[in-house]
C-alpha cells in the first residue's frame, strides 16, 4: 500500500450522468494531483493542489471539476462526459517545498463512458 | 521546455539476463530525474531518483539507473532481469515550470516482458 487511497477502482457511466471519484491520502502530504492515464498516451497531469488550493488546470473541460476540501482529500466530479474520457484517472501526493518531490500514486480508477 | 522520451514502447528480456530500459531528458534547469513502475492494475510506484551526487543511483527490488549528463540520459538497468519484473516503466522529470509543488513530466512509459 502507498498510503494513497482511491474510490472507486472501477466506474462505469453514462454520458448524461454525475459522479465522483474520490481520493485519500494517510502521508501528511500537502499537494494532491489528478492525473489521466489512455492507452498508448504519456501520462496528463489534470489539476494540482498544493495546501488546499488550485496552483494548476492543465487546459482540462470543465466537465471535470476537482475539489480539495482539506490536504487529505481530494475529489473528482464527473458529469456530461464523452466516450473519449474513458481512461485510468490516477491520484497522486507529495510533501510541496521538499526538492526531491517524490509523488505517492493511488491505485487508479478505471473510468468507462458509455 | 523539459521533456522526456523513452524511445521504446518494449523491451524483451529473457530471465536471469541484464535488462536496460532507455530515457533521454531535456531540461532548463537542474535535471532531477525519476523511475517510476506501475504493475497491472495499479497505480505508479517510486522505483529511484537521482537529484545529486553519484551518476549510478541505486533503487527498489534491485534496480538502478545511470545518470550521463553529456548525453542527457537515465538508462534503468538490473543486472539479472526476473519474470516478476514485468510491468509498465515510467521516467520522470521535475518541471522547473511548475512551482514549488514540483510538477513531474513523464515519458510515455516502456512495457518490459521478461520471459521464463
Amino acid at each position: 500500500e502507498t498510503g494513497v487511497t482511491q474510490t472507486p477502482r472501477h466506474l462505469v457511466m453514462g454520458m448524461t450522468n454525475k459522479k465522483s471519484l474520490k481520493c485519500e491520502q494517510h502521508l501528511g502530504h500537502n499537494a494532491m494531483y489528478w492525473y489521466k492515464q489512455s492507452a498508448k498516451k504519456p501520462l496528463e497531469l489534470m489539476f494540482v493542489y498544493s495546501l488546499e488550493e488550485r496552483v494548476e488546470n492543465n487546459s482540462v473541460p470543465s466537465r471535470f471539476s476537482p475539489e480539495c476540501p482539506n490536504s487529505s482529500h481530494l475529489f473528482l466530479h464527473l458529469h456530461t462526459l464523452q466516450p473519449e474520457d474513458s481512461a485510468l484517472y490516477l491520484c497522486a501526493s507529495s510533501q510541496d517545498g521538499v526538492r526531491q518531490n517524490i509523488q505517492y500514486f493511488g491505485a487508479g480508477t478505471r473510468l468507462s463512458v458509455l | 521546455a523539459q521533456s522526456v522520451a523513452q524511445p521504446e514502447d518494449q523491451v524483451n528480456v529473457a530471465e536471469g539476463n541484464p535488462l536496460t530500459v532507455k530515457c533521454t531528458y531535456s531540461v532548463s534547469g537542474n535535471p532531477y530525474l525519476f523511475w517510476y513502475v506501475q504493475y497491472p492494475n495499479r497505480g505508479l510506484q517510486f522505483l529511484l531518483k537521482y537529484i545529486t551526487g553519484d551518476n549510478l543511483v541505486k533503487g527498489s527490488y534491485g534496480f538502478e539507473a545511470e545518470f550521463n549528463k553529456s548525453q542527457t540520459s537515465f538508462h534503468l538497468k538490473k543486472p539479472s532481469a526476473l519474470v516478476s519484473d514485468s510491468a509498465l516503466y515510467f521516467c520522470a522529470v521535475r518541471d522547473w515550470g511548475g512551482g514549488s509543488q514540483g510538477n513531474l513530466i513523464f515519458g510515455k512509459g516502456t512495457k518490459l516482458s521478461v520471459k521464463p
